[in-house]
């Protein structure tokens, strides 16, 4: 079976523009986190979904949201880019919402100029 | 609120050896505790978790790792390093909230092997 896939694998944008990236659940995983991994970090927990529905938020600005579509997969959206939002951005699938196992994709680095 | 601190951002090991990476972590309720190891340009793979049961856990690739609730570390052990080994390693804690789970890593450690 496919694992989780998230694209596009690089991504370079300009301070101000808006960007969407996009992830692939394994196939019966209903659950989705995003996470940001700034060089040198360990990732920072963004989102997660479950059903559509959002059930956790991180510590990010509302410049950060995202969704989750019937299929399951979901896409990360980011307004008004800065520097700092410099990072590569993981999702991870679970078959639920609980303390399930989370499987993660190989990431989006986005670079931010 | 939950943390974790791992100990040195870079250990360095020679082949054969023993491999030592130090978690410490906070929790104000029962922890569940991960480590994942992160290759080159690559995503995140699970090497083992404590979720309540035995504390010592063992995991893929030959790694181990303690829960040791008096000490507040989950620290990660392999007997023998090998060269495919170099990475970097990540310890996460989570705790249910919710309904939702998130996983809260410390910074990482960079594992050297040396031939």
């Amino acid at each position: 079976d496919a694992g989780v896939t998230q694209s596009p694998t690089h991504l370079i944008k300009t301070r101000g523009q808006h960007v969407t990236l996009r992830c692939s659940p394994i196939s019966g995983h209903k659950s989705v986190s995003w996470y940001q991994q700034v060089l040198g970090q360990g990732p920072q927990f963004i989102f997660q979904y479950y059903e559509k529905e959002e059930r956790g938020r991180g510590n990010f600005p509302d410049r950060f949201s995202a969704r989750q579509f019937p299929n399951y997969s979901s896409e990360l959206n980011v307004n008004a880019l800065l520097l700092g939002d410099s990072a590569l951005y993981l999702c991870a699938s679970s078959l639920a919402a609980g303390l399930d196992e989370q499987f993660f994709g190989p990431g989006t680095r986005l670079t931010v100029l | 609120a939950q943390s974790v601190t791992q100990l040195g951002s870079h250990v360095s090991v020679s082949e054969g050896a023993l491999v030592l990476l130090r978690c410490n972590y906070s929790s104000s309720v029962p922890p569940y505790l991960f480590w994942y190891v992160q290759y080159p340009n690559q995503g995140l793979q699970l090497l083992l978790k404590y979720t309540s049961a035995a504390t010592l856990v063992k995991g893929i690739n030959g790694f181990e790792a303690e829960f040791k609730k008096s000490e507040t570390s989950f620290h990660l052990t392999k007997p023998s390093a090998h060269m495919s080994d170099a990475a970097e390693y990540f310890c996460a804690v989570t705790t249910p909230q919710g309904g939702s789970e998130k996983l809260v890593f410390g910074k990482g450690t960079k594992l050297t092997v040396n031939p």
